[in-house]
């Protein structure tokens, strides 16, 4: 079956332009993430979506970020001025439910000029 | 400072040899998991190691679980030019999974 998708794989823009990332998560999983990873670093945590909970946020850097998940399915990551240091590659996960193992993206490899 | 370190940072080796790399916690953790990255891939999970003490294999790779359940070590023998990758330990920690920073393999030919 289809695993999670991510669109566009590279995104390269100037700085304090918006940008706009896209997840498919897998048909049925309930539980939804989103993490950053920069060059030499681990996974960073961004959002957490299952079902119709309210999000969890805790990890979003800034105001400038937001994300949100359509009709329990696509989610989108919204990065608004972005700048230099959000240069970075965004992993979207699915799981089947709560705590249950999460399976990853590609990526969107973002490059802020 | 890292929830999870992971040492060494960079690993390169002959096709054949042995390698151990290490996740270290002072946090105790009610389970643990190992992720394997390659090039423009998301990870994939390889193993999750729950009981202070478990150790569990997948082939040529034995994963170990500390007793106090504060670290966890990966060995791969007989090192394979396919093992090359990013390699990721993991905790659950609330909602999130919390990653070390991994260690980037390469075996040569």
């Amino acid at each position: 079956g289809a695993g999670v998708s991510q669109s566009p794989s590279n995104k390269v823009t100037e700085k304090g332009k918006d940008v706009e990332l896209r997840c498919d998560p897998i048909s049925g999983h309930t539980a939804l993430y989103w993490y950053r990873q920069s060059l030499g670093q681990g996974l960073e945590f961004l959002i957490y979506f299952q079902g119709n909970s309210a999000p969890d946020k805790s990890g979003l850097p800034s105001d400038r970020f937001s994300a949100e998940r359509t009709g329990g399915s696509v989610s989108t990551l919204t990065i608004q001025r972005t700048q230099q240091e959000d240069s970075a590659v965004y992993l979207c996960a699915s799981s089947l439910g709560h705590q249950e193992t999460q399976y990853f993206g590609p990526g969107t490899r973002l490059l802020v000029l | 400072t890292q929830l999870l370190e992971q040492s060494p940072q960079f690993l390169s080796i002959q096709e054949g040899e042995n390698l151990t790399v290490y996740c270290n916690s002072s946090s105790v953790f009610s389970s643990l998991q190992w992720y394997r990255q390659e090039p423009g891939e998301g990870p994939v999970l390889l193993v999750t190691v729950v009981t202070g003490g478990e150790v569990k294999k997948l082939k040529r790779l034995t994963f170990q679980f500390g007793d106090a359940r504060k670290d966890s070590s990966l060995h791969i023998t007989a090192a394979q030019t396919g093992d090359t990758g990013l390699y990721l330990c993991a905790a659950r920690y609330g909602n999130k999974l919390v990653f070390g920073a991994g260690t980037i393999l390469r075996v040569k030919s």
